[in-house]
């Protein structure tokens, strides 16, 4: 079965700091990976997916995410953090087969001033 | 084009009773799928509907059930209601034609069973 891994709960970063949420999955053959932020009161928003090709994937809002497939990890990067990308963040993964969308665990971004 | 919309967007029922929760796609998109997210468990996956047809089935009881109607709107319905279903209840469309395709969620609808 598939699964995903979000290993901290919080990431605390001052504002203009790069900023990693790291992310590791679990599936049979080869995964679709997505980055969802959520912010308060809100539902989720999709910044960036692989599907296949180059690693390193551009999403929403300056996100970035490289996809490593010998450690089977997905991290969400950004140069540069802002206090407004304080929310919660969810990885996400789905087989090339199996159709259902199954979440991590949530990290929880704050930027600090 | 418009985004999912989901009514209503705050529900409080008592136990035992039962609710029905409605979701609306973005135009064009026949995949509507449900979540359920809670601090404990946090996004647990419920159903996914696909032209009418439940696709994919999480663990969730029977009491959880949902329909999509021809024009892709969807209602999930929960029945004999426990405190435990208090959640925030999310809905997801997507044109659903191929597994690499992304989701676009609601602002969901926050549940509190009393």
């Amino acid at each position: 079965a598939q699964s995903v891994a979000q290993p901290e709960d919080q990431v605390n970063v001052a504002e203009g700091n790069p900023l990693t949420v790291k992310c590791t999955y679990s599936v049979s053959g080869n995964p679709y990976l997505f980055w969802y932020v959520q912010y308060p009161n809100r539902g989720l928003q999709f910044l960036l997916k692989y599907i296949t090709g180059d690693n390193l994937v551009k999403g929403s809002y300056g996100f970035e995410a490289e996809f490593n497939k010998s450690q089977t990890s997905f991290h969400l990067k950004k140069p540069s953090a802002l206090v407004s990308d304080s929310a919660l963040y969810f990885c996400a993964v789905r087989d090339r087969s199996f159709q259902k969308l199954v979440f991590g665990t949530g990290t929880r971004l704050l930027v600090s001033p | 084009k418009a985004g999912v919309t989901q009514t209503p967007r705050y529900l409080i029922k008592t136990r035992g009773q039962q609710v029905t929760l409605s979701c609306s796609p973005i135009s064009g998109h026949r995949s509507v799928s449900w979540y359920q997210q809670t601090p404990g468990q946090g996004l647990q996956f419920l159903f996914e509907y696909f032209s009418e047809t439940q696709r994919n089935k999480g663990n969730f009881p029977g009491r959880f059930s949902g329909r999509q109607f021809s024009n892709s709107r969807s209602e999930m319905n929960v029945s004999t209601l426990e405190l435990g279903d208090s959640a925030l209840y999310l809905c997801a469309s997507s044109d659903g034609t191929g597994a690499s395709y992304e989701q676009y969620f609601g602002p969901g609808t926050r549940l509190t069973v009393t």
